[in-house]
């Protein structure tokens, strides 16, 4: 089974620029996180996903970042304008059930790490 | 008060020790617990689910105390695979209303 795949793996921007990540869950997976990882801290869930619609964005920056799932299986992250404190780690992940569940596994993909200079 | 918080460690143990940590969370209706293993500049894997009455795979036991509002993960018989960052996870609520947190992370080292 193929896992979760993401591109770019690395990208190095100038801060005001925009960039875009993108995001293939696992076949069948109805749910799809995006998460920001700064260094040496856990995940912090982005957004999420239920097949094409939003069931949670509240911790999404809105001013710069959006995020969308088109036909409920890719998903793309961008951000616009970038900002130094926007350097970390985005990953993407996806879960055969609903957050809450309690065997409800997520799988991650291997991320994209970002540097804003 | 962090609504997630672990131990960041290193702890730093030799190959065959026992070595606990724990995570403690602020919000009593939660309701899902986790431990995900990452190791450097990886990505998160689940290690094991968390269950109210406890659970136990190979060298690796995960407890729930909703008492104490706390999670722990118990390795025994450590190997120097086991070298990693360990996550909390803890879910509250459900689907559209579900709240994720992930703890920062316990740094792990085992030393031969």
């Amino acid at each position: 089974e193929a896992g979760v795949a993401q591109s770019p793996r690395y990208k190095i921007i100038e801060k005001r620029q925009s960039v875009a990540f993108w995001c293939n869950p696992i076949s069948g997976h109805a749910t799809l996180y995006w998460y920001q990882q700064i260094l040496g801290q856990g995940p912090k869930l982005l957004i999420q996903f239920q097949n094409n619609g939003v069931v949670d964005d509240s911790q999404l920056p809105k001013d710069r970042f959006s995020a969308e799932r088109l036909k409920g299986v890719d998903s793309t992250l961008k951000i616009q304008p970038a900002k130094l404190e926007d350097s970390a780690v985005y990953l993407c992940a996806s879960s055969k059930g609903l957050a809450g569940d309690p065997y409800n596994e997520q799988f991650f993909g291997p991320g994209t790490r970002l540097t804003v200079l | 008060r962090k609504e997630v918080e672990q131990d960041p460690g290193p702890f730093n143990v030799p190959e065959g020790a026992t070595v606990a940590f724990n995570c403690t969370y602020s919000n009593s209706a939660s309701q899902s617990f986790f431990w995900y293993r990452q190791d450097c500049r990886k990505e998160p894997k689940l290690l094991m689910s968390v269950y109210s009455s406890g659970n136990e795979d190979g060298r690796f036991t995960a407890q729930l105390n909703r008492a104490s509002q706390y999670i722990s993960l118990l390795i025994r018989d450590s190997k120097l695979s086991d070298s990693a960052t360990y996550l909390c996870v803890v879910i509250t609520g459900y689907s559209s209303a579900s709240k994720i947190i992930f703890g920062s992370g316990t740094r792990l080292s085992i030393r031969p």
